[in-house]
């Protein structure tokens, strides 16, 4: 089955600094890739998401590259917000059948 | 007009009862999933339903049994409650090809 690593946190930010979290996967096929960003008391929601190698996510500031040939997903944003303090989470589907596998989860807190 | 609805947000109860949790969306989605949180925010897959038929079963003790009892509806009882079941349990579902998830905002169990 698919596996999501994350890079540990959590990660302290000051406002406008550039963040990167990274994020790689092992997988048997070509998974499609996704970032979820769960705010303090409230479910995950979807960010961005990619469904094929060298594909770009991006939302709300924040961008991520499928790239296969280092198997990794990495998020950026180039300029943090203090409502971006959350915890963000890395996610691999199979190819085949409905099982998202997330990774470890990091928490981001973005000082003002 | 809540996607995906759990019940009851918040649930504190004594060792050794029984408790249940609900959820309902109203996506139009096929399959839906529960999973538990634990206090340092990892996520793991506990069972998944489609179409009524459970597809995932991890390995979770059998005190946990879901119910289907249709397409939209996928609920969560729990027998003889452990201190260690203490944690946020999220309900979400998917119904595209995409596989994104949609989640519920969660339901706080506290065994004491």
């Amino acid at each position: 089955g698919n596996s999501v690593t994350q890079m540990e946190g959590p990660v302290t930010l000051s406002e406008e600094a550039f963040l990167t979290i990274n994020c790689t996967y092992t997988a048997t096929g070509y998974p499609s890739l996704f970032w979820y960003v769960q705010y303090p008391g409230e479910g995950l929601q979807l960010l961005l998401k990619a469904t094929k190698a060298d594909d770009k996510g991006s939302n709300k500031g924040f961008e991520a590259t499928y790239r296969k040939e280092t198997t990794s997903f990495h998020l950026e944003k180039g300029s943090v917000q203090v409502s971006d303090s959350a915890v963000y989470f890395c996610a691999a589907k199979e190819t085949s059948g409905s099982r998202l596998t997330f990774g470890e989860g990091t928490q981001l807190t973005v000082n003002p | 007009d809540t996607a995906v609805s759990q019940t009851p947000k918040y649930l504190v109860t004594q060792m050794g009862n029984d408790k249940s949790i609900k959820c309902e969306q109203n996506l139009g989605h096929d399959t839906m999933y529960w999973y538990k949180q634990d206090s340092k925010k990892f996520l793991k897959i506990m069972f998944s339903y489609n179409n009524k038929e459970l597809i995932i079963n991890e390995t979770v003790p059998n005190r946990f049994s879901p119910k289907s009892p249709d397409k939209a509806h996928l609920n969560l009882h729990i027998n003889s409650l452990e201190l260690g079941d203490s944690a946020v349990y999220f309900c979400a579902s998917t119904g595209g090809r995409t596989g994104e998830l949609f989640f519920g905002e969660g339901s706080r169990l506290t065994v004491l």
